[in-house]
């Protein structure tokens, strides 16, 4: 497609449920970045893919959260057993290969846990 | 690890006034610099980048020259406008493990301009 898109925009789930967020990345480009921007907390990296594999997952915040990227393409982030600090918006960048190249955001998912 | 500090915001400023907005970083090697630019409503895009030292990057009248000796990276605009009011982050990116890349951001600086 022409942009980085995720989905949904918007979800609001309740405690202890388990969620689903989709980030398709701009074609070709290798390098995929999730984020979570918190209200006041600014841009907290999650995990980077390079192709399929996971170089960095340093900043999952515990083992409830989990991603995946298959084909080179589409990633998935998953949240078990949600709880309401997990309420953020999450972002998703791809860029062509890192390093230099500018990385190119999607809107993100509005993620509410009642 | 790699790290950005920019300065805290909120910052307020009136119409055609000169804005800075500081940026410092840590990182082991010779990481490229990002200013990334958040409109309300709007998803995060770049503004301007600089790769190696010494370089300037610069965008929409906004400039910032990569200081290795300062590691630093700040942001300048001489006459910022109503328009210009936004969140701004600052970020590297740096070899992390192999040739795999990862992008440090900074905390982001609400900046806002009034008429």
């Amino acid at each position: 497609g022409a942009g980085v898109s995720q989905s949904p925009s918007n979800k609001v789930t309740e405690k202890g449920k388990d969620v689903e967020l989709r980030c398709d990345p701009i074609s070709g480009h290798t390098a995929l970045y999730w984020y979570r921007q918190s209200l006041g907390q600014g841009l907290e990296f999650l995990i980077y893919f390079q192709g399929n594999s996971a170089p960095d997952k340093s900043g999952l915040p515990s083992d409830r959260f989990s991603a995946e990227r298959t084909g080179g393409s589409v990633s998935t982030l998953t949240i078990q057993r949600t709880q309401q600090e997990d309420s953020a918006v999450y972002l998703c960048a791809s860029s062509l290969e890192g390093g230099g190249t500018e990385a190119f955001f999607g809107q993100g998912t509005r993620l509410t846990v009642v | 690890g790699n790290s950005v500090t920019q300065m805290e915001g909120p910052v307020t400023l009136s119409e055609e006034a000169f804005l800075t907005i500081n940026c410092t970083y840590t990182a082991t090697g010779y990481p490229s610099l990002f200013w990334y630019v958040q409109y309300p409503g709007e998803g995060l895009q770049l503004l301007l980048k600089a790769t190696k030292a010494d370089d300037k990057g610069s965008n929409k009248g906004f400039e910032a020259t990569y200081r290795k000796e300062t590691t630093s990276f700040h942001l300048e605009k001489g006459s910022v406008q109503v328009s210009d009011s936004a969140v701004y982050f600052c970020a590297l990116s740096e070899i992390s493990g192999g040739s795999n890349y990862k992008l440090t951001f900074g905390k982001g600086t609400l900046l806002t301009v009034n008429p």
